[in-house]
């Protein structure tokens, strides 16, 4: 297993387009987290899974943006009519079911600028 | 409302030196988890250590250690014998066992500059 897996790495958007990134998970790990983080500041939880169910999604997430995670498997990230706002890096992270003393395994990340 | 603390923006430490990087919590929640992560230049976030906080034994990973004070609400990365590759942004994040769910919370970072 290669880790958690984000596509794109970087993405260019004008304002008003809609975008979608991928997070693919290590194979087993059930609980998939996606955060926004922007310059200088600590990453800031945006949802998360446990298998297909989303149980906790961010108040302060808007409704253009939507997650799935159709199969349990991997994820998508929908972000609809972007903002400059929504200018940030997006991370995905995976955690076991024993997830007691486990940090979080994170991928790369998707920087998405809009212009 | 849970929340993270971390006072320090930036560090500096000479090469083969100890450092200690600040942090404190806010939780009503009895059951928690307590967790650093480095992020260097390169972006990606890699998990470094973990406190319970029914752990009585501070814990320890190589040359990282969690200096936790839990009725002070602190945890405390300290990072001995500091080398080049060391230099990154260090998050303190804190995940709640109950009610909190599995989302962890983290802090605005430190940023640690190791000095050859």
């Amino acid at each position: 297993d290669t880790g958690v897996s984000q596509d794109p790495r970087h993405k260019i958007t004008k304002r008003g387009q809609n975008v979608t990134f991928r997070c693919d998970p290590i194979s087993e790990h059930n609980r998939l987290y996606w955060y926004r983080q922007t310059l200088g500041q600590g990453p800031e939880f945006l949802t998360y899974f446990q298998n297909e169910a989303q149980l906790e999604k961010s108040r302060l997430l808007s409704d253009r943006f939507s997650a799935e995670r159709p199969k349990g498997s991997f994820s998508t990230l929908e972000i609809q009519r972007t903002e400059q706002g929504d200018s940030a890096m997006y991370l995905c992270a995976s955690s076991p079911p024993e997830e007691s003393n486990y940090g979080y395994t994170f991928g790369s990340g998707t920087r998405l600028t809009v212009v | 409302a849970q929340k993270i603390t971390q006072t320090q923006p930036g560090m500096f430490v000479q090469e083969k030196e100890a450092v200690t990087l600040d942090c404190t919590y806010d939780t009503s929640d009895p059951s928690y988890g307590l967790f650093w992560y480095k992020q260097p230049s390169s972006g990606e976030m890699i998990f470094l250590i973990y406190q319970g906080s029914y752990d009585q034994q501070n814990a320890t990973e190589g040359r990282y250690s969690l200096n936790f004070q839990k009725a002070r609400k602190s945890a405390n990365l300290v990072i001995s014998a500091s080398q080049l590759g060391d230099s990154a942004m260090y998050f303190c994040a804190m995940r709640e066992g109950g009610t909190g769910g599995f989302k962890t919370i983290f802090g605005a970072g430190t940023r640690l500059f190791v000095k050859a």
